[in-house]
């Protein structure tokens, strides 16, 4: 079965650069999380988006941006990257049906390292 | 969104069954009680969730007190491979994860 895709899968970027990760949920789903996981941390949530528009918003820093295009994927624009922004970042996805919980389907994160 | 609490590590033998129990004293009416497990960095796996109900399926069994205040994840038969952190989360959507219970599963 198919599964949520995360690119790239490692990452090392410099103090100040920029990133951006993408994420492609499993097809048919129509919302997409994304997690921070530091080293030794538990994933904290940073955003959320359904049918294209934000539905909530975590602990994110105001130099992440994040959006979620017409075909579901979604990718994290990070600037200004700091060393504490090292971490895993995983994106999920779960299928349509707002109103009841559906299970989220996680991506095998991205390994960002910033030096 | 309800706050959890887990012990932070558990012993359990091959073969036997791991009770993992959390506390959701500040659960709302509206707030499922899911569990999620990450084996080493992985991606989180969803095990299984309830509202009020005990629910079963083909990983574990999740037992809900009646004033929903706590719950109990049960896992049948414990393998090597269930050795992880396992994290009771109470909300709506969006997961906000604690500190967990790091289940070590041995021979």
């Amino acid at each position: 079965a198919a599964g949520v895709i995360q690119s790239p899968r490692h990452l090392i970027k410099e103090k100040r650069e920029t990133a951006t990760l993408k994420c492609y949920p499993i097809p048919r789903h129509d919302t997409v999380y994304w997690y921070q996981q530091g080293p030794g941390q538990d994933p904290q949530f940073l955003i959320s988006f359904y049918e294209k528009m934000q539905s909530d918003k975590g602990s994110i820093p105001d130099r992440f941006s994040a959006q979620q295009f017409s075909d579901y994927h979604s990718e994290l624009n990070m600037s200004s990257l700091e060393l504490g922004d090292s971490a895993l970042y995983f994106c999920a996805s779960s299928p349509p049906d707002l109103y009841t919980y559906n299970e989220q389907f996680f991506g095998p994160g991205t390994r960002l390292t910033v030096l | 969104d309800a706050k959890t609490t887990q012990p932070p590590s558990m012993d359990c033998a091959e073969g036997r069954a791991a009770n993992l129990p959390c506390n959701h004293s500040t659960i709302s009416g509206n707030e499922y009680v899911y569990w999620y497990r990450q084996i080493h960095s992985q991606g989180p796996q969803y095990i299984i969730h309830g509202l009020k109900n005990n629910e079963t399926n083909e990983m574990a069994s999740l037992i809900i007190t009646e004033d929903r205040k706590s719950s109990t994840l049960i896992l049948p038969h414990a393998t090597l491979r269930d050795t992880a952190v396992y994290y009771c989360i109470v909300g709506f959507q969006k997961l906000v994860f604690g500190t967990g219970t790091r289940l070590l599963v041995s021979p």
